[in-house]
């Protein structure tokens, strides 16, 4: 199936450094997502971004929806052991009622403490 | 509040042997439902998705299928399992309509023997 692209794929830091990764799309969304899936259990929403140029922040994440609406960044900063994960962003296109999400490849992130 | 339910947390099966998978929904009413599956290596891609009783779209060609008997219950079957089977299962529910995120259920993790 269809899939964003979504870099980098692993990020390995210490403890108190600042994260980066965003997704591109060759196509147009109305509303970007980002779920943070910890070992063995579902994606859990983070942060969802509704309007192209929007920045939205939760705690130390922000996420921007670019202003081409073909791509979106998660920053995190001051990272700690917990935020230890996989990182996923995904893409929801308008014009039904369907919902569907298309999801990015994922960003595995270790921190070291 | 809105809670989703998936059960068993894991399975392991022969190949061959039928397979039924349940979700339930609670705290929401005529939610959409998804069942997405993750192999190793992280990628989520959509299943089937259900707009109302009895309505179900599959997104991929298949040895699974899925049914809806009640507004908030999702079940994904199989008759005859296949080694390729085997993966992460995820059930998740929105709102209807236009735009919103999903949200996911614990996982169901399948070994196909």
């Amino acid at each position: 199936g269809q899939q964003l692209n979504q870099s980098p794929q692993s990020m390995f830091i210490q403890e108190g450094e600042d994260v980066s990764m965003n997704c591109t799309s060759s196509s147009i969304f109305n509303t970007w997502l980002w779920y943070k899936q910890d070992p063995g259990e579902g994606p859990v929403l983070l942060i969802a971004l509704y309007k192209a140029g929007e920045l939205t922040s939760n705690g130390r994440l922000t996420a921007q929806f670019g202003i081409t609406r073909k791509d979106s960044f998660l920053n995190i900063s001051a990272s700690i052991p917990s935020d230890v994960g996989i990182y996923f962003c995904a893409g929801q296109l308008g014009g039904g009622a369907t919902n569907k999400l298309i999801f990015g490849t994922g960003t595995l992130l270790a921190v070291q403490p | 509040s809105q809670t989703i339910h998936q059960w068993p947390a894991t399975l392991v099966q022969p190949v061959g042997s039928p397979l039924s998978l349940e979700c339930t929904v609670e705290g929401t009413s005529n939610p959409n439902l998804y069942w997405y599956r993750q192999a190793a290596g992280r990628g989520l891609q959509l299943l089937f998705y259900s707009v109302g009783i009895g309505q179900i779209s599959s997104e991929v060609p298949q040895n699974l299928s899925a049914s809806r008997p009640q507004d908030r219950q999702f079940i994904l079957s199989s008759k005859k399992l296949l080694l390729s089977d085997s993966g992460f299962y995820l059930c998740a529910w929105s709102y209807r309509g236009l735009g919103g995120p999903l949200h996911f259920g614990n996982g169901t993790r399948l070994t196909v023997t």
